[in-house]
């Protein structure tokens, strides 16, 4: 069983609509989740960091994390045509623990 | 800002040279990461630091190497090119928060 599992998508949507990503992971111990936008021949761009349960929200994004059910969103609301890129969530255990990757979703936000 | 750097964006080398990528960060952190992104496969970690002069191998350390000689500097290096190191290479670093940066990557092919 991979550590991190991730629907790889496509995901298409219209623009305004708001978007769900999702993770489910199996380890534990994780403590700290990430989620990074990466668009085309790009290096990831970290977008939002949690530590440990609960909600955190950055303008037209919110990520949750629910550690009893080992799942973590992301939700994107009135997305853009500039939101079209592949999105990885990422979690670690702690300091000088590796991160996990989920594989991406790559979405689309047609105008 | 936070900033990661990469050496090269783009790489052409010939099978059996020896290719070396390196990876600056400023922003004080103890641990670097290296990993390649392959489609389908995700990010893979090669090798990681979490000070000067540590390394850990990841989950595919074969064929390459690394150097840590400063806290801000961290170079991969391929011993001798294959064909199948033809990749995305992505340099990270990550502090006491445990939030990790990407740098901008670079694109390998060896012919």
């Amino acid at each position: 069983q991979k550590e991190v599992e991730q629907d790889p998508g496509p995901l298409s949507v219209p623009e305004g609509a708001i978007v769900s990503l999702n993770c489910t992971y199996s380890n534990s111990a994780f403590q700290y989740f990430m989620w990074y936008r990466q668009y085309s021949r790009k290096g990831p761009e970290l977008l939002m960091y949690t530590y440990s349960s609960g909600n955190k929200e950055d303008g037209r994004f919110t990520a949750q994390v629910d550690k009893s059910s080992k799942y973590i969103s992301l939700f994107i609301r009135d997305s853009q045509p500039s939101d079209s890129a592949t999105y990885l969530c990422a979690m670690s255990a702690g300091a000088g623990n590796q991160f996990y990757f989920g594989t991406g979703t790559s979405l689309t936000v047609i105008p | 800002d936070v900033k990661v750097t990469q050496s090269s964006r783009y790489l052409v080398k010939r099978t059996g040279e020896k290719v070396f990528l390196e990876c600056v960060q400023d922003m004080d952190h103890e641990n670097m990461f290296w990993y390649r992104q392959d489609p389908g496969l995700g990010l893979r970690l090669i090798y990681f630091s979490y000070d000067v002069k540590m390394k850990e191998k990841g989950d595919i350390p074969e064929g390459y190497s690394v150097s840590r000689e400063k806290k801000e500097r961290f170079s991969l290096i391929l011993e001798s090119a294959s064909t199948n190191q033809t990749s995305m290479y992505l340099c990270a670093s990550s502090g006491t928060h445990n939030e990790q940066f990407f740098g901008p990557g670079t694109r390998l092919t060896v012919l």
